[in-house]
């Protein structure tokens, strides 16, 4: 597609409840970021994707937290017996994921999922 | 805690002026990115100065980078209303893959 696209754009769900948050990156865009934002905060790191393997998953706050990647492309973040404090605008990024002399490359962002639990 | 740290919070100016704001970061990197938020959704980013360079500009924009403090400023210059915003700096570490860490943000307002 032309942007990096996520799903769905609001979600509330009633606390208990799992949801599952989609992300369509860039095509040929082998590195895939999730992030998550709280109200005026800034950009908590939860994990990034190169290919389908996820070489750093250290910001996930809780085992609630998983995400896959499947065939290099989509990802899907899981949130397991969502809390109130799950509530956040949940950001998904990809870029070439390439080195050019070393570099990251740009990130390119979607417009996020808006969480909220009640 | 979080790698970059941007001052000021908020910064309020009128248009026509400069704005200046900073980013501070705690480990080495290989590249500073500047990335732009409007209205809490998808960031766009503006400009990326390598570890190995001290000064960049893009039209407006005007970037400078102090490995040595670990520090970076991002200059807007003549500044429009359209460019109200939250602006955050974002770091690339050697040996950290492609992972990028984010600021804390810097919420500026240009006002008519």
């Amino acid at each position: 597609g032309a942007g990096v696209s996520q799903s769905p754009s609001n979600k509330v769900t009633e606390k208990g409840k799992d949801v599952e948050l989609r992300c369509d990156p860039i095509s040929g865009h082998t590195a895939l970021y999730w992030y998550r934002q709280s109200l005026g905060q800034g950009l908590e790191f939860l994990i990034y994707f190169q290919g389908n393997s996820a070489p750093d998953k250290s910001g996930l706050p809780s085992d609630r937290f998983s995400a896959e990647r499947t065939g290099g492309s989509v990802s899907t973040l899981t949130i397991q017996r969502t809390q109130q404090e799950d509530s956040a605008v949940y950001l998904c990024a990809s870029s070439l994921g390439l080195r050019v002399g070393g570099l990251n490359t740009e990130a390119f962002f979607g417009q996020g999922t808006r969480l909220t639990v009640v | 805690s979080q790698q970059g740290e941007e001052d000021p919070q908020a910064l309020s100016i009128q248009e026509g002026e400069n704005a200046t704001m900073n980013c501070s970061y705690k480990t080495s990197i290989n590249n500073l990115q500047w990335y732009r938020q409007n209205s809490g959704r998808g960031l766009v980013h503006l400009i990326l100065i390598r570890s190995n360079e001290r000064e960049k500009h893009s039209g407006r924009l005007r970037v400078t980078l102090d490995t040595s403090k670990k520090s970076s400023s991002l200059l807007i210059t003549a500044s429009r209303a359209a460019d109200t915003a939250s602006y955050f700096c974002a770091t690339g570490r050697p040996g950290g893959g492609n992972k990028l860490t984010f600021g804390t943000g810097t919420q500026l307002k240009v006002e008519l």
